[in-house]
């Protein structure tokens, strides 16, 4: 049973590069959500999916795309990547919106 | 639009000492309220939650609280040890039930 995993665990970009950051959770969550932590701002969501087939904009979704590729994945894509991505990404899922989240170890992302 | 602070940023305490990290919010409209400890380089584990309904929740040597009418939470760690060094954040879900998070409470427990 290994949680919710992410994958890669660092990834240093150019400006304009694309790339896509993967998560998948074993615990037959219904929800999943991709966060960005950045210093002094605390944890900020990007996107949510509530259940397998749906997707919804968080905080700050600009720049970003997601998809739920199923019930245990939900994938990150960064379509030209900037300066202002760089930070450290975590997935997390619940087994409904709002209740106990579990997060995956994070993806260290530098833009430069 | 929901804030969530923790105050203080930081905090050393010597080893053995109780502890209470604060946490308050704008809306009192809250769904539930998480504690997470953050260890560094390292994702967030759960500590407890606490449903609207409730007033407290307890794990071990944590204890936390939940006042909604004045927007606030607590975090109490009894006895604490060097192994509780982290960094703590608080989350609250609302009606739309995405978590805002607080920024933090860095805690140093010196052996």
């Amino acid at each position: 049973n290994a949680g919710v995993t992410q994958t890669p665990k660092f990834q240093v970009l150019k400006t304009g590069q694309s790339m896509t950051l993967q998560c998948a959770q074993d615990m037959n969550h219904n929800s999943m959500y991709w966060y960005r932590q950045d210093p002094g701002m605390g944890l900020r969501l990007i996107y949510y999916s509530a259940s397998e087939g749906t997707t919804d904009k968080g905080e700050v979704p600009n720049g970003y795309n997601v998809s739920r590729l199923n019930k245990r994945e939900f994938s990150l894509r960064l379509e030209s990547a900037a300066p202002s991505q760089t930070s450290v990404y975590f997935c997390a899922s619940s087994e409904a919106l709002g209740e106990h989240q579990f997060f995956g170890p994070g993806t260290r992302l530098t833009v430069l | 639009k929901q804030e969530v602070t923790q105050i203080p940023a930081a905090l050393s305490v010597p080893e053995g000492e109780n502890l209470v990290l604060n946490c308050s919010f704008t809306d009192s409209a809250i769904y539930n309220l998480q504690w997470f400890r953050q260890d560094p380089g390292k994702g967030l584990t759960s500590l407890l939650l606490i449903q609207s309904s409730q007033r407290e929740q307890t794990s071990g040597r944590l204890n936390a609280s939940l006042d909604k009418s004045s927007g606030r939470s607590t975090l109490y760690i009894a006895a604490s040890q060097p192994g509780d060094s982290a960094t703590y954040l608080c989350a609250v879900t609302s009606g739309t039930y995405k978590y805002i998070f607080g920024t933090g409470t860095r805690l140093k427990v010196l052996a």
